[in-house]
């Protein structure tokens, strides 16, 4: 079956650290790979966008990155703030699918403590 | 900024009734699409939209839901006799281009509650 998992359903950091958030897939074809964030009652927020022959990406404190051989991409936030508290989510688009169909993870809801 | 908007924030509705929930995509965009969040769980792919026409719709998108472009900004979801299950923040999104290019701009949500 189809499945995408990432990593805890909780992490939680000191303000500063790096966190890094993981998200792996099974029996997707990825084309693409994005990253949300979610702020609780509200929609998600886009983050980043890396595709199938990109290995990295980056944007100002955070970087995401893609092994389609793992089937893994990790996000990582450095210099992580108390802001930075919100759920993340993971989404593919599937090559067996059209016109932008975004596969969701079920989030992992990050905490920051000062 | 331009955002997607939604209407109403929340909507509560009795078993069986109409419900029509509706959206303004960000103005310049093509691509449109309603997603839906039972409360926590992951968020699912109902349906998208291109060319006014359905360009793919998932499992959960039954005949009981129909999407429709009545005009040249409003993008609207309507479950014809909801049910129970069916309760869940339904989000409206749009990109400019297809998202293999172009991220989906979501909007704030419209939590519906069916009792």
């Amino acid at each position: 079956s189809q499945k995408i998992e990432q990593n805890s359903e909780a992490l939680n950091i000191q303000e500063g650290k790096t966190a890094t958030l993981t998200c792996n897939y099974t029996n997707y074809s990825p084309a693409y790979l994005q990253w949300y964030r979610q702020d609780p009652g509200r929609g998600p927020v886009f983050l980043l966008l890396i595709r199938e022959n990109e290995k990295e990406k980056r944007k100002e404190r955070l970087k995401v990155t893609f092994d389609t051989t793992l089937k893994q991409s990790l996000f990582h936030i450095t210099a992580s703030q108390p802001a930075d508290s919100a759920t993340y989510l993971c989404a593919l688009g599937h090559r067996g699918s059209t016109l932008g169909r975004l596969y969701f993870g079920r989030g992992t809801q990050l905490t920051v403590w000062p | 900024e331009p955002e997607v908007t939604q209407t109403p924030s929340h909507q509560v509705t009795q078993m069986g009734q109409e419900v029509i929930l509706r959206c303004v995509p960000i103005s310049n965009h093509l691509y449109f699409y309603w997603y839906r969040q039972i409360l926590g769980q992951k968020v699912e792919f109902l349906v998208s939209f291109y060319n006014n026409e359905i360009s793919e719709k998932s499992e959960i998108f039954d005949d009981q839901f129909s999407v429709e472009r009545p005009d040249g900004s409003n993008f609207t979801l309507k479950i014809r006799s909801t049910k129970l299950e069916d309760s869940a923040m339904y989000f409206c999104a749009s990109s400019q281009e297809a998202a293999s290019t172009d991220t989906q701009y979501f909007g704030p949500g419209t939590r519906l509650t069916v009792l």
